[in-house]
């Protein structure tokens, strides 16, 4: 059962461009997790999705940011118009979210974005 | 708002010590469950040990055990025979009741001395 898998691992992007990072769960997850870390900083939550839908996107940035769980494919992290300060590394975590609460969440290998 | 607070920002301990990083938190919730992850300087974010509310025993995962006080709001991670790759990151991780988005503490760094 491969684990969570984000890609690409790394990305150099100048100011003003977009940038892209994706996540697939694991195999039988449905809800999906992104946070970011800054340097020297703990994570932070930004939002959860689930197929299809947006759950909780309270801490997201309000402007260039947006995410996406479709039906089919991974889910996608987008940042628009990047600024140094976007500079980060940005993890994705899945849980499977059955009955029980409070699951397990298991983290990817995070994207680390750099903008020169 | 729950808040999680690790006090310690760094550590060392000489390799096959015993180690203990500690962790508070704030919460109004009674069942609950507590989690420490690990950051190895690969910066994956890996699951050391997952812990109940409602359970009276503390979790255990071979070298890696807890110490678990409801009353006190206190989740500390004890690590025994401390390994070279056991040097990391150590973040302390409180979901919030009903969308289980994760709340992280600082973190400690920890170092294990040859």
């Amino acid at each position: 059962n491969a684990g969570v898998m984000q890609n690409p691992r790394h990305l150099v992007r100048r100011r003003g461009q977009e940038a892209r990072l994706r996540c697939s769960p694991m195999k039988g997850h449905s809800h999906v997790y992104w946070y970011r870390q800054l340097p020297e900083e703990g994570l932070k939550f930004m939002v959860y999705l689930q197929k299809e839908n947006i759950i909780d996107e309270s801490g997201m940035p309000k402007e260039r940011f947006s995410a996406e769980f479709p039906k089919e494919g991974p889910s996608i992290l987008r940042i628009q118009q990047v600024v140094r300060g976007d500079s980060a590394a940005y993890f994705c975590a899945s849980s499977p979210r059955t009955v029980e609460y409070q699951e397990t969440q298991y983290f990817g290998p995070g994207t680390r974005l750099l903008v020169l | 708002a729950q808040t999680v607070t690790q006090s310690q920002p760094e550590m060392s301990v000489q390799e096959a010590e015993t180690v203990t990083l500690s962790c508070t938190y704030d919460t109004s919730e009674n069942n609950y469950y507590l989690f420490w992850y690990k950051q190895p300087p690969s910066r994956q974010m890996i699951l050391v040990i997952r812990q109940e509310a409602y359970k009276q025993q503390n979790a255990t995962e071979n070298r890696f055990s807890v110490n678990f006080q409801k009353a006190a709001k206190s989740f500390s991670l004890k690590i025994s025979d401390s390994q070279l790759g056991d040097t990391a990151m150590y973040f302390c991780a409180f979901p919030n009741f009903g969308n289980e988005k994760l709340t992280f503490g600082t973190g400690t760094r920890l170092t294990i001395i040859p």
